[in-house]
């Protein structure tokens, strides 16, 4: 069946460090890839998506990559921020009709001034 | 409201009670999804509705689970004679077409069962 893999966490960067969470899936034919963020108390929100292969999706500074050689999607911002904290969900959508998302296990990730 | 909500934001049950959360759809949404978030793991999905047609509900665990949305708006997830592997964080979605990929997921309900 469909499966997402992500880096575990926590990921504890400083302020303006580069970031880089890796996620790969597995998946048959041509998925959709999703980043979702989870601030604390807060309800997931989806932060960037690429729907083919070698699309980048971009939002907040954030971006990833789909890679279908690699089958990844590793999400990627240049200088981090303290608000960047949270967690940070890689998901796939199966081709051909489905509606209903596979998820990683989650990423915490944890900026320090 | 502006977005989802979910109500009560936490639930505690003794083991063998019913329970009954709610979850109210940025309004006119068509698609109403909800899922279970077990502590350190990514969202499962339970059950899909489009409208107050139940159309998926592959994912529920048990018979002991139950949804609905009679009037294509708000739902409730039941859940009855409670078990300590109940215990999670449930999150309800919703969409507002086929067409988009697009879930605005509500804070969640965390629910503990004594």
């Amino acid at each position: 069946g469909d499966s997402v893999t992500q880096m575990e966490g926590p990921v504890t960067l400083s302020e303006e460090a580069f970031l880089t969470i890796n996620c790969t899936y597995t998946a048959t034919g041509y998925p959709s890839l999703f980043w979702y963020v989870q601030y604390p108390g807060e309800g997931l929100q989806l932060l960037l998506k690429a729907t083919k292969a070698d699309d980048k999706g971009s939002n907040k500074g954030f971006e990833a990559t789909y890679r279908k050689e690699t089958t990844s999607f590793h999400l990627e911002k240049g200088s981090v921020q303290v608000s960047d904290s949270a967690v940070y969900f890689c998901a796939l959508r199966a081709s051909g009709g489905s509606y209903i998302p596979t998820f990683g296990r989650g990423t915490s990730l944890i900026v320090h001034p | 409201g502006a977005g989802v909500s979910q109500s009560p934001r936490y639930k505690v049950a003794k083991r063998g009670q019913d329970v009954a959360l709610r979850c109210d759809p940025i309004s006119g949404h068509v698609s109403l999804f909800w899922y279970q978030q077990a502590l350190g793991q990514g969202p499962e999905f339970l059950t899909y509705f489009q409208n107050e047609a139940q159309l998926d509900k592959s994912g529920l665990p048990s018979d002991r689970f139950f949804a609905e949305r009679p009037e294509g708006s708000v739902s409730t997830l039941k859940i009855q004679r409670t078990q300590q592997e109940d215990s999670a964080v449930y999150l309800c979605a919703s969409r507002g077409g086929s067409s988009t990929d697009t879930q605005y997921f509500g804070p969640g309900t965390r629910l503990t069962v004594l």
